[in-house]
């Protein structure tokens, strides 16, 4: 079956300006997370949502960062007034269900370049 | 955000030869995850091995895992040239299973 899917493959963009990334889940998956992995930081948690409950945004490194699930399937991760140090790749993972033992299953990834 | 460390940070080992790659990480886990990603791009999901658990096998891969020294190990045994990759380790922790990832070995199998 289809696995992770997110678009675009690659963002350039410049500094001051807002991206949005998208991601779309396994379906039938209803846990969905995003990370970041960058060459400075690795690999990150960003944000985490289940079902109809409300995300879990922890991971966030600024309020420039914001995440929405429409659906309970696809997600959008937007970055506000990028900044050269949000160049990263940007990964998206899903899994089955809430479950503590649950594998999550990871998109190829938006590698975005903040010029 | 707090990283596990792995060790080594590179290994190039011949074809043929078992690869041993280290984890430790910071906190109580519900499962420790291992993750390949070649050219820097999307994590392939290797195994899973949960915090009650000590030894798991898949195909040519063995992970073990001490809760009490907050360690872990894959081994990749009778390694292949498309081995040749980076591999993560990733605790799950919380209610939420959020993945807590380690720094990474870079694995070369050379022909």
């Amino acid at each position: 079956g289809a696995g992770v899917s997110q678009s675009p493959s690659n963002k350039v963009t410049e500094k001051g300006k807002d991206v949005e990334l998208r991601c779309d889940p396994i379906s039938g998956h209803t846990a969905l997370y995003w990370y970041r992995q960058s060459l400075g930081q690795g690999l990150e948690f960003l944000i985490y949502f289940q079902g109809n409950s409300a995300p879990d945004k922890s991971g966030l490194p600024s309020d420039r960062f914001s995440a929405e699930r429409t659906g309970g399937s696809v997600s959008t991760l937007t970055i506000q007034r990028t900044q050269q140090e949000d160049s990263a790749v940007y990964l998206c993972a899903s899994s089955l269900e809430r479950g503590a033992q649950e594998t999550q299953y990871f998109g190829p990834g938006t590698r975005l370049l903040v010029l | 955000s707090q990283q596990g460390e792995e060790d080594p940070q590179a290994l190039s080992i011949q074809e043929g030869e078992n690869a041993t790659m280290n984890c430790s990480y910071k906190t109580s886990i519900n499962n420790l995850q291992w993750y390949r990603q070649n050219s820097g791009r999307g994590l392939v999901h290797l195994i899973l091995i949960r915090s009650n658990e000590r030894e798991k096998h898949s195909g040519r891969l063995r992970v073990t895992l001490d809760t009490s020294k907050k360690s872990s190990s894959l081994l990749i045994t009778a390694s292949r040239a498309a081995d040749t990759a980076s591999y993560f380790c990733a605790s799950g922790q919380g209610g939420g299973n959020k993945l807590t990832f380690g720094t990474g070995t870079q694995l070369k199998v050379e022909l």
